[in-house]
């Protein structure tokens, strides 16, 4: 399995909380990425990022930020929680070659 | 949008039967890769086709790439209960920034002992 640890694993939180999510790499690679998975939906691109402090918006940005100050971590920020980002979300990593990913075993985030 | 859309949604079959799913993609690509998840669990990697290859096996596994109709499909031999799962193929943009990968919407897989 790719050294990629996502915590916290399972949370429920209030709406209108601020919600942290902490993807950890031992990989030392260069892209990590955020995606949420929900049913009709498959995995859409939140936000990624292409080395420390360089991040870009993906599909499904809104209402979501990211940090990157070191290579092995990347922060996912929901500033104020709503019921719709209640999701299954997942941190990815890449060396770039060739474009292959490699997933963490997710965050299932309720938002109550 | 999805670049990727997989088909069928599901597929059921008997244990040592093949399985077979399709993708069809809207843009250029550099390559198509397939993944496989697991209830609860993240996304492997199974396989990549190159936009200039055609065919690639990789144990039971075969993959097609047909870029004049923008889809490929994946071929599983000899299905075992083990091989239950969704399937998503993703594409990688020709000139996406970020290394990134689009998903498709899956293909569950129900494999019967």
């Amino acid at each position: 399995d790719a050294g990629i640890t996502q915590s916290p694993r399972h949370k429920v939180t209030e709406t209108g909380t601020p919600v942290t999510l902490r993807c950890h790499q031992t990989e030392n690679h260069r892209y990590m990425y955020w995606y949420r998975q929900d049913p009709g939906h498959g995995l859409r691109l939140i936000h990624y990022s292409y080395g420390v402090k360089d991040t870009d918006k993906g599909e499904v940005s809104d209402g979501y930020s990211v940090s990157r100050s070191k290579t092995e971590d990347f922060l996912l920020t929901l500033e104020s929680a709503t019921s719709s980002q209640t999701s299954v979300y997942f941190c990815a990593i890449s060396d770039g070659q060739l474009n292959t990913i490699y997933f963490g075993e997710g965050s299932w985030l309720t938002v109550v | 949008s999805q670049q990727g859309e997989e088909d069928p949604q599901a597929l059921s079959i008997q244990e040592g039967e093949n399985a077979t799913m399709n993708c069809s993609y809207k843009t250029s690509i550099n390559n198509l890769q397939w993944y496989r998840q697991n209830s609860g669990r993240g996304l492997v990697h199974l396989i990549l086709i190159r936009s200039n290859e055609r065919e690639k096996h990789s144990g039971r596994l075969r993959v097609t790439l047909d870029t004049s109709k923008k889809s490929s499909s994946l071929l599983i031999t000899a299905s075992r209960a083990a091989d239950t799962a969704s399937y998503f193929c993703a594409t990688a943009p020709l000139r996406a920034a970020g290394n990134k990968l689009t998903f498709g919407g899956g293909t569950r897989v129900l494999v019967k002992p």
